[in-house]
């Protein structure tokens, strides 16, 4: 069975404070890493797709890195806000089963003003 | 902007009912996902779907379950014979061609409590 962890669990932070947190995933056989943001009472919404060895993308104040070969990618938040509360999920993908996602179980982000 | 939709939002049932849980993915969309989450629980995949054929599918998607997507803009998951621990958030969702370059968009999910 295929693990994705996820650390830590949950995290509150001051506004303005920036944050990581951590997705590990099994470093064989991969294919992708996707990163999702969860608001309360809405649906996942897609943050990054990360496909190669060393790859940064970033989207705002957000931003992702990815290790393949020693299986773990981290998101980066800088200069949280009240509005980037949420569930944070990585989504793993193995290239065996490229169809198929595994996802963390999360990282739940509180930015407390 | 386009997105995809879930119905029913909620939906109650009797163990050992059949229920079908409905989602219209995007409409330019070819992959087509369900997911559960149990309450207090990771988000479990259930299935995928490509060109009307099941692609991948987890060990929770037994018998009991079964995909269509019956007229080309709705994809369903049916549970035959419903059981209490199948109460759970179910999430549809769509992406536009495979997972290694493509995002997927999900619905708001159906709420399924079977008594």
């Amino acid at each position: 069975i295929l693990n994705v962890e996820q650390s830590p669990q949950s995290l509150h932070v001051q506004e303005g404070d920036s944050t990581n947190f951590t997705c590990s995933f099994p470093s064989s056989n991969f294919y992708a890493l996707h990163w999702y943001r969860w608001e309360t009472a809405k649906s996942p919404e897609a943050l990054f797709v990360m496909t190669l060895n060393g790859d940064e993308k970033k989207k705002g104040r957000i931003s992702a890195t990815l290790n393949t070969k020693e299986g773990y990618s981290y998101l980066y938040i800088k200069g949280s806000q009240p509005e980037d509360s949420a569930t944070y999920l990585c989504a793993f993908i193995e290239e065996t089963s490229y169809d198929k996602v595994i996802f963390g179980p999360g990282t739940s982000l509180s930015v407390i003003p | 902007e386009p997105e995809v939709t879930q119905t029913p939002s909620h939906q109650v049932t009797q163990m050992g009912q059949e229920v079908i849980l409905r989602c219209v993915p995007i409409s330019n969309h070819l992959y087509f996902y369900w997911y559960r989450q149990i309450l207090g629980q990771k988000v479990e995949f259930l299935v995928s779907f490509y060109n009307n054929e099941i692609s991948e599918k987890s060990e929770i998607f037994d018998d009991q379950f079964s995909v269509e997507r019956p007229d080309g803009s709705n994809f369903t998951l049916k549970i035959r014979s419903t059981k209490l621990e199948d109460s759970a958030m179910y999430f549809c969702a769509s992406s536009v061609w495979g997972l290694m370059d493509n995002e997927q968009f999900f619905g708001p999910g159906t709420r399924l409590t079977v008594l």
